[in-house]
C-alpha cells in the first residue's frame, strides 16, 4: 500500500528552527508536496520537490532525497503565526495526491 | 482569499435530511475536488472533476452525489448520511486535472446528528 508518515504534533521556541519530516512510500513518484493549514482555515501551498536536494523560500525550505523517501521542511525564526497543522503529499505514478495526517506545529513564547 | 469560496461553511443535519455543498472557483481552473477531512486522518479524496467531467470516483457511498454544472462551480448533494460522516469536507481547484498546486476553499464542517 501507498503510505506518508509525519509525526502528529511538534513544539518549538518562538525564534528557533524546526524541522517537520515526512517519508513516503508509493507506487511511483512524481513530486512532493508540503501544504500549511491554520485551524479553520483552508490549506495552503507551501513548496514542491521534485528534484533531490534543497529549495529555499524565505524561511521555509524543504528538502527531498528520492533514494530514501524521505522530505522535510524546514521553518526558521519562528513565529506565532507559523502555529499551523503542516501537510506533506506526494504525487504517485497515477499523479494521484497520496497525503499524509499533517503535523501539528505549536509555537510557544 | 484563496479564490475558492464554499458555503455553507458549518451545517448540522439530521440522517434523514437532504443538503447540498457548494463550492466556487474564481481562478479560472480547470479541476475541481472534493476532499474529506477528519481530525488526524489524511485528506481522502472523494470526487475529481476536469473539464466538467467526472475522472475520479474514490469508492465514495452513494449518499454522496456530485454536481459539476461548469468548470467554475462544484456541488455535493447529501442524503440520509450517517454520524460518521461528519467531518470538514474541502473543496479544492487546479489549473490541471494532474494535481498540480491545489488551491483549497476554507470547507464546510458537517455534523450528521
Amino acid at each position: 500500500g501507498q503510505n506518508i508518515d509525519q509525526p502528529t504534533e511538534m513544539t518549538a521556541t518562538e525564534g528557533a528552527i524546526v524541522q517537520i519530516n515526512c517519508t513516503y512510500q508509493t507506487s511511483g513518484f512524481n513530486g512532493l508536496f508540503w501544504y500549511q493549514q491554520h485551524a479553520g482555515e483552508a490549506p495552503t501551498f507551501l513548496s514542491y520537490n521534485v528534484l533531490d536536494g534543497l529549495e529555499e523560500k524565505g524561511r521555509f525550505s524543504s528538502f527531498l532525497s528520492r533514494s530514501k523517501g524521505y522530505s522535510y521542511l524546514l521553518l526558521k525564526e519562528l513565529q506565532m503565526k507559523d502555529s499551523a497543522s503542516y501537510l506533506c503529499a506526494v504525487r504517485d505514478s497515477n499523479y494521484q495526491l497520496i497525503w499524509g495526517a499533517g503535523t501539528k506545529l505549536i509555537i510557544k513564547p | 482569499e484563496t479564490g475558492v469560496t464554499q458555503t455553507p461553511r458549518h451545517l448540522v443535519m439530521g440522517m434523514t435530511n437532504k443538503k447540498s455543498l457548494k463550492c466556487e472557483q474564481h481562478l479560472g481552473h480547470n479541476a475541481m475536488y472534493w476532499y474529506k477531512q477528519s481530525a488526524k486522518k489524511p485528506l481522502e479524496l472523494m470526487f475529481v472533476y476536469n473539464f466538467k467531467e467526472q475522472t475520479e470516483n474514490n469508492s465514495v457511498p452513494s449518499r454522496f452525489s456530485p454536481e459539476c454544472p461548469n468548470s467554475s462551480h462544484l456541488f455535493l448533494h447529501l442524503h440520509t448520511l450517517q454520524p460518521e460522516d461528519s467531518a470538514l469536507y474541502l473543496c479544492a481547484s487546479s489549473q490541471r486535472g494532474d494535481t498540480g498546486e491545489l488551491f483549497f476553499g476554507e470547507g464546510s464542517r458537517l455534523t450528521v446528528l
